[in-house]
């Protein structure tokens, strides 16, 4: 079946600290794969996705390479921010449906 | 961009009570919309999707007579928990795909959830 494997929480860094959040996947077929960022009280909002082997999504800094050979998205950022602390959600779709991991807490301290 | 909104955002009710819990987008036809379930520190578990005008299709293992879900316009959808229980307590998320004019919505936005308690 599908699913989906993300690093647990919370991680917690200071300001300007490197960020990765790994991510892996199990998947018949080829899957498109997403990052999901929930702030508090709000919706998740799509932060990046790619769509095959070796694309890169990008967005607001934060990067993921879709890595076919170790089933990995793993998420990057250079520098964080205070601004930053969410929850962080990796995702596999087929067709419409999306599968998710159990999210990853990130707790940013200035 | 497009916006998903539910109502309520917290609701508590009496076990054995039914709570309905709706789901629109505002800025865009929403033609395929999705119910998720949360549990606390678990992830998204997809129940149901629905297009608009036609009976939702349900995941293995949820129960439609008990979540039942209706998806008559292109902006509106509901779950309504029927004879809802304790262990229906849950963190209600829906999200929606479709048509804005000529632009196709082909990722899913989500709306910000619904907390539902079971007394």
């Amino acid at each position: 079946g599908n699913s989906v494997t993300q690093m647990e929480g919370p991680v917690t860094l200071s300001e300007e600290a490197f960020l990765t959040i790994n991510c892996t996947y199990t998947a018949t077929g080829y899957p498109s794969l997403f990052w999901y960022v929930q702030y508090p009280g709000e919706g998740l909002q799509l932060l990046l996705k790619a769509t095959k082997a070796d694309d890169k999504g990008s967005n607001k800094g934060f990067e993921a390479t879709y890595r076919k050979e170790t089933t990995s998205f793993h998420l990057e950022k250079g520098s964080v921010q205070v601004s930053d602390s969410a929850v962080y959600f990796c995702a596999l779709s087929v067709g419409n449906k999306l599968v998710f991991g159990a999210g990853t807490i990130l707790r940013v301290k200035s | 961009g497009a916006v998903v909104s539910q109502h309520p955002s917290r609701v508590i009710c009496k076990s054995g009570t039914s709570v309905k819990i709706e789901c629109r987008s505002l800025d865009f036809q929403a033609t395929t919309m999705f119910w998720y379930r949360q549990f606390p520190k678990q992830s998204l578990m997809l129940m149901a999707t629905s297009n608009e005008g036609s009976k939702a299709t349900y995941e293995q293992g949820v129960e439609k007579d008990k979540f039942l879900i209706n998806h008559a316009s292109l902006t509106l959808s509901t779950l309504t928990v029927t004879s809802a229980h304790p262990e229906d307590s849950s963190f209600y998320i829906c999200s929606a795909m479709g048509l804005a004019g000529s632009i196709s919505y082909n990722e899913q936005f989500f709306g910000p959830g619904t907390r539902l308690t079971v007394l």
